[in-house]
């Protein structure tokens, strides 16, 4: 079964800093881009970040860029997310996200983690 | 950036009805737009990819078309558990904008 698992997420200070991880199973982890995605509470989804299938390309919103980085260890089949200079406004459930079609990520995403919330207080 | 606006916002609909749900996107984005739908409480499902193909194990009634700037989707016949929020995603060009989404209640 394909799956992605989610940790870290929590409380964090404004201006702190918070690691989110997804742990991929049941799917050639190193052939597929992914990606993250966040919802504000009783908001809609706001892509944040993605990376491709070798790591060495990523993009971000313009919301994050410069304070979020993305990241991937194919040997471990995991993604990340490292947050930092967190403000009030990235409080939000993240999920992490597959892409549908291997080596190309413009088929949308077809496997999401659980979510994780993320909580930046002042 | 690509902006999506997406048509109505909210919906008022009946089990039987068919419905469609517009997304429009600020420049062209050819044919690279999923369409998803979301469940309080839960990660969203993709429904549709490429415009117009539907993902595997969705149900028929559930079709896309369009292209360029103007997109639909369309439900051919509203059944109980399609009472959800759609979103349309434009992957033509990073970021990878989603619309703001409409709401289908009854």
């Amino acid at each position: 079964e394909v799956q992605l698992l989610q940790s870290g997420g929590g409380l964090a200070q404004s201006g702190g800093s918070l690691r989110l991880s997804c742990a991929a199973s049941g799917f050639n982890f190193r052939t597929y881009g992914m990606s993250w995605v966040r919802q504000a509470p009783g908001k809609g989804l706001e892509w944040v970040s993605g990376i491709n299938e070798s790591g060495d390309d990523t993009s971000y919103a313009d919301s994050v860029k410069g304070r979020f980085t993305i990241s991937r260890d194919n040997s471990e089949n995991t993604l990340f997310l490292q947050m930092n200079s967190l403000r009030g406004e990235d409080t939000a459930v993240y999920y992490c996200a597959k892409d549908h079609h291997d080596y190309w990520s413009k088929y949308g995403v077809d496997v999401w983690g659980q979510g994780t919330m993320v909580t930046v207080s002042s | 950036d690509i902006q999506l606006t997406q048509s109505p916002s909210l919906l008022s609909a009946s089990v039987g009805d068919r419905v469609i749900i517009t997304c429009r996107a600020g420049q062209g984005i050819r044919s690279y737009l999923a369409w998803y739908q979301q469940k309080p409480g839960k990660a969203p499902k993709l429904l549709i990819y490429a415009a117009t193909t539907l993902d595997r194990g969705v149900p028929s009634r559930f079709s896309g078309s369009g292209s360029g700037t103007v997109f639909t989707l369309t439900i051919s016949s509203l059944q109980p558990e399609d009472f959800a929020t759609y979103y349309c995603q434009q992957l033509s060009s990073y970021p990878f904008t989603f619309g703001p989404g409409t709401t289908v209640d009854i």
